[in-house]
C-alpha cells in the first residue's frame, strides 16, 4: 500500500495554457475524490467518483474544468484555459466504503502566473 | 457562506498541557464530524471523528466534544507533544448521502518543547 499518489507534485503553467493533474488511488478503494485548497482556506470538494461513475459535482467545477476516472482505477483533472484564480493545492483523496476518514494525497501544488 | 468555522488561525501550547481547538458551524444538516490533521508537504490525515447522535469520542489522546445545542464542537489534545504541531482542520458531512466534506480553514498549532 503506497498511499495516494499524485503527479506532479508542482506545476507552473502560463495563464491560458491546459494544465492536467493525475491521481492514483489505494488500489482497492473505489471512491476517489479531488478537492481544492487555497491559501487561508481549507480543502473545499470539487467531484466525486464511485469507479469510473462521476456522482457528485461541485458547483466551483466550471466548465474549464473536467475530471475523469477512466476504468474506476487512477483519476485525472484537466484544467482548460488556466486563470491566476486556478492557483491552488489540489488534492486528491480516496476510500474504501464511503466518505468516512478519506485518505488524501500530498497534492499537486498548481501556480498559474 | 463559511457553514464550518475555526475562528482562531493559530494555537500554542506547552509540551505536557492540554490543547484545545474549536470549531463551530451553521448548518443542522450535518450528521458527522470530523477531524484531519495536516503537516507541511503531506495531504490531511483523518484524526478522530464523531456522530451527531453522540456527544464524545474518544480515541487515546484525542477526545472530541460535540455540542449540539450550541452548533460547536471540540477537539481537546491530553497530553500535548511536539509531535502534534500541525494544522487541525474540521469537516463536516451532510446527512443525505453527499459524499461531500465542508472544511473549516483550519488551527495551526505548535506544541512548544
Amino acid at each position: 500500500d503506497t498511499g495516494v499518489s499524485q503527479n506532479p507534485r508542482h506545476k507552473i503553467t502560463k495563464r491560458g495554457q491546459n494544465v492536467t493533474f493525475r491521481c492514483d488511488p489505494i488500489s482497492e478503494h473505489n471512491r476517489l475524490y479531488w478537492y481544492r485548497q487555497t491559501l487561508g482556506q481549507g480543502p473545499e470538494f470539487l467531484t466525486y467518483f464511485q469507479n469510473e461513475a462521476q456522482l457528485e459535482k461541485s458547483r466551483l467545477l466550471s466548465d474549464r474544468f473536467s475530471a475523469e476516472r477512466p476504468k474506476g482505477s487512477f483519476s485525472t483533472l484537466e484544467i482548460q484555459r488556466t486563470e491566476q484564480g486556478d492557483s491552488a493545492m489540489y488534492l486528491c483523496a480516496s476510500s474504501l466504503r464511503s466518505w468516512y476518514g478519506y485518505t488524501f494525497g500530498s497534492g499537486t501544488r498548481l501556480t498559474v502566473v | 457562506d463559511q457553514q464550518v468555522k475555526q475562528n482562531s488561525p493559530s494555537l500554542s501550547v506547552q509540551e505536557g498541557r492540554i490543547s484545545i481547538l474549536n470549531c463551530d458551524y451553521t448548518n443542522s444538516m450535518f450528521d458527522y464530524f470530523l477531524w484531519y490533521k495536516k503537516y507541511p508537504a503531506e495531504g490531511p490525515t483523518f484524526l478522530i471523528s464523531i456522530s451527531s447522535i453522540k456527544d464524545k469520542n474518544e480515541d487515546g489522546r484525542f477526545t472530541v466534544f460535540l455540542n449540539k445545542s450550541a452548533k460547536h464542537l471540540s477537539l481537546h489534545i491530553v497530553p500535548s507533544q511536539p509531535g502534534d504541531s500541525a494544522v487541525y482542520f474540521c469537516a463536516a458531512r451532510v446527512q443525505g448521502g453527499s459524499e461531500k466534506l465542508v472544511f473549516g480553514k483550519g488551527t495551526k498549532l505548535t506544541v512548544n518543547p
